[in-house]
């Protein structure tokens, strides 16, 4: 089963910043915390990645918690292209491959 | 350039038959992975492999098999005992070991069972 929770669909308006929630609350400590994103019909692409600190890219924000247990997916200001399917997950250091992906949230920009 | 390359993009079977799907990657990555995934659904885990010539089920393999003979491929075979083969199939490869690096995706092949 998947080890991390997602609201099923988020909406919001074009050019607004965005806040994608995921919980995690079973995370060990060696767990980074992966967000990728999927386009209709294409497969899923890397967005960012953390462990416990805050991380900024060309792409998006990642906010984690301080006691890790949830994290938020920032993306300053929503295009339509940001129209995805956004998927958070765990993936641990000990090369432990079997990698689970949940249903994700399903983002819709309001134009 | 790098990347990920499944075959075909579409494929028509019909019921009975097996099916082979390619996965190619030339990012030098240890680790190789399949998903399936149904209409409107997430991304479930059939397959991976974490080095040649080894490889570990997912959640969802029975009616599957698969081979790791060569680092950059990893060959997908959907059988006649899969009840309901009819998915998008994703390939994924990563470096693997204990880097937790990005996960890098085919564009996938879809598969109709006729």
């Amino acid at each position: 089963d998947a080890k991390t929770t997602q609201p099923n669909s988020m909406e919001s308006n074009e050019e607004e910043p965005v806040h994608l929630p995921c919980n995690h609350s079973t995370i060990s400590g060696t767990d980074y915390i992966h967000w990728y994103r999927q386009l209709p019909s294409q497969g899923p692409e890397y967005v960012i990645h953390g462990l416990t600190s805050n991380v900024n890219n060309r792409m998006a924000s990642l906010a984690i918690a301080e006691d890790r247990k949830s994290s938020t997916l920032i993306l300053h200001r929503a295009t339509l292209r940001d129209a995805a399917v956004y998927y958070c997950i765990l993936r641990d250091n000990f090369g432990n491959e079997k990698l689970t992906f949940g249903t994700g949230t399903r983002l819709t920009i309001i134009p | 350039d790098g990347g990920i390359t499944q075959s075909p993009k579409y494929l028509f079977r019909k019921e009975g038959q097996n099916v082979t799907l390619s996965c190619e990657q030339n990012l030098n990555h240890d680790a190789m992975y399949w998903y399936r995934q149904d209409p409107g659904q997430g991304l479930r885990l059939i397959y991976y492999s974490q080095i040649v010539n080894d490889f570990q089920k997912g959640d969802i393999a029975e009616g599957y098999s698969v081979s790791r003979e060569k680092k950059e491929s990893f060959p997908l075979t959907v059988t006649s005992a899969q009840k309901n083969p009819t998915a998008f199939y994703l390939c994924a490869s990563s470096i693997g070991g204990t880097n937790t690096g990005e996960l890098f995706f085919g564009e996938g092949s879809r598969l109709t069972v006729l």
